[in-house]
């Protein structure tokens, strides 16, 4: 069955460093993936889709890698801030179909300490 | 920005009654999603839908839920018979076209007593 692993529930590090996040998946092909942020309470906020054929996508301080062939994504916050604790959450979809849904993953949640 | 709205942000009911949960999609969205989350666990698909039927459900969508867009504008999500199973959170999410990004509403909290 298809799975996907966040490897770490929970991620502590210091402000001004590089959190980096990891997604895997198995028995899965997804036409691309996205990371969200999601704050207690609140629903996921998107931050960036990466497609199949794209194997890094950037955004300000945020860098997305997908390997496609080891099947796993590599999230990284630069220069990180006590704003960025949150919970991160790894979802992919892998339909060309009228609609498809997200698989997510379970979430790392991530402290950044001052 | 336009966003996906939800109300009520809070529901509390009784187990057996039924509930609707109401969500206000951005305006040129044309596919529409549930998904819940239960305290504590990953945020769980529930149904899509596109062009006034469902696409594809998830095995927890069972036949005490349907969804519904009755005025083109709300899309709603009905629980008929309430189980305490049902208390979560509830995330209505629009896309705007296959394989782009899903914006999520706010949620809705349900608890089931």
């Amino acid at each position: 069955s298809q799975k996907i692993e966040q490897n770490s529930e929970a991620l502590n590090i210091q402000e001004g460093k590089t959190a980096t996040l990891t997604c895997n998946y198995t028995n899965y092909s997804p036409a691309y993936l996205q990371w969200y942020r999601q704050d207690p309470g609140r629903g996921p906020v998107f931050l960036l889709l990466i497609r199949e054929n794209e194997k890094e996508k950037r955004k300000e301080r945020l860098k997305v890698t997908f390997d496609t062939t080891l099947k796993q994504s590599l999230f990284h916050i630069t220069a990180s801030q006590p704003a960025d604790s949150a919970t991160y959450l790894c979802a992919l979809d892998g339909r060309y179909s009228s609609a498809s849904k997200i698989i997510f993953g379970s979430g790392t949640r991530l402290s950044i300490r001052p | 920005e336009p966003e996906v709205t939800q109300t009520p942000s809070h529901q509390v009911t009784q187990m057996g009654q039924e509930v609707i949960l109401r969500c206000v999609p951005i305006s040129n969205h044309l596919y529409f999603y549930w998904y819940r989350q239960i305290l504590g666990q990953k945020v769980e698909f529930l149904v899509s839908f596109y062009n006034n039927e469902i696409s594809e459900k998830s095995e927890i969508f069972d036949d005490q839920f349907s969804v519904e867009r009755p005025d083109g504008s709300n899309f709603t999500l009905k629980i008929r018979s309430t189980k305490l199973e049902d208390s979560a959170m509830y995330f209505c999410a629009t896309q705007k076209g296959v394989l782009q990004t899903q914006y999520f509403g706010p949620g809705t909290r349900l608890l089931v007593l």
